[in-house]
């Protein structure tokens, strides 16, 4: 029972450069969400998808673009990488609640 | 907007000692939930709270919703190593518009425990 895929775990990017990052769940979930994580501020919204077919802006959206593929994937794209975008990425799903985490791709920016 | 504030940032404490971390929002929550994250490891739902005054015990966790709906604690009692991780409360989204789901997540509470 995989859960939340997210791929892949570890990258390094250059600045300037793109990269998708990508999530799928099995679980039949409506929901997605992709968040941020960095030291001493918890998880940050950056989109949402409610439903197949729409995506919305979280708390903080610039620099990322999304795609809800269809109802099993949702990606999240940097176009322009940039030092800022050093985290911690983390892909969720739900039905309401509780929410349901991947295991997250380390990503750094030089 | 809404903030979801948690405090202590860090706790150090021996095996066998007590912990509490304290989750405040600046708007009444219909719910909180609390996750766990142990180092290295992803976000874990470990309870949801939905009524006043309420309280809840896994073994030695107890979680308590405060009475205004806008506050609530982890209690941990006798801590063992495996409790080492990061504590977060989360409640519902509350920036305008349906929640579908989305929360706002505490900064997190890193345990440590010593042996």
């Amino acid at each position: 029972n995989a859960g939340v895929t997210q791929t892949p775990k570890f990258q390094v990017l250059k600045t300037g450069q793109s990269m998708t990052l990508q999530c799928a769940q099995d679980m039949n979930h409506n929901s997605m969400y992709w968040y941020r994580q960095d030291p001493g501020m918890g998880l940050r919204l950056i989109y949402y998808s409610a439903s197949e077919g729409t995506t919305d802006k979280g708390e903080v959206p610039n620099g990322y673009n999304v795609s809800r593929l269809n109802k099993r994937e949702f990606s999240l794209r940097l176009e322009s990488a940039a030092p800022s975008q050093t985290s911690v990425y983390f892909c969720a799903s739900s039905e309401f609640q509780p929410q349901h985490f991947g295991d997250g791709t380390r990503l750094s920016i030089l | 907007g809404q903030q979801v504030m948690q405090i202590p940032q860090y706790q150090h404490v021996q095996e066998g000692e007590d912990f509490t971390t304290y989750c405040n929002s600046s708007t009444t929550l219909s719910n909180i939930q609390w996750y766990k994250q142990r180092p290295g490891g992803h976000p874990v739902f470990l309870i949801q709270l939905v009524k006043s005054g309420e309280v809840k015990k896994q073994k030695r966790l107890t979680f308590q919703f405060g009475e205004a709906k806008k506050n609530s604690s982890l209690h941990i009692t006798a801590t063992q190593t495996t409790d080492v991780g990061t504590y977060f409360c989360a409640g519902p989204w509350n920036a305008g518009g349906t929640s579908y789901g989305k929360l706002t997540f505490g900064q997190g509470t890193i345990l440590t425990v010593h042996p």
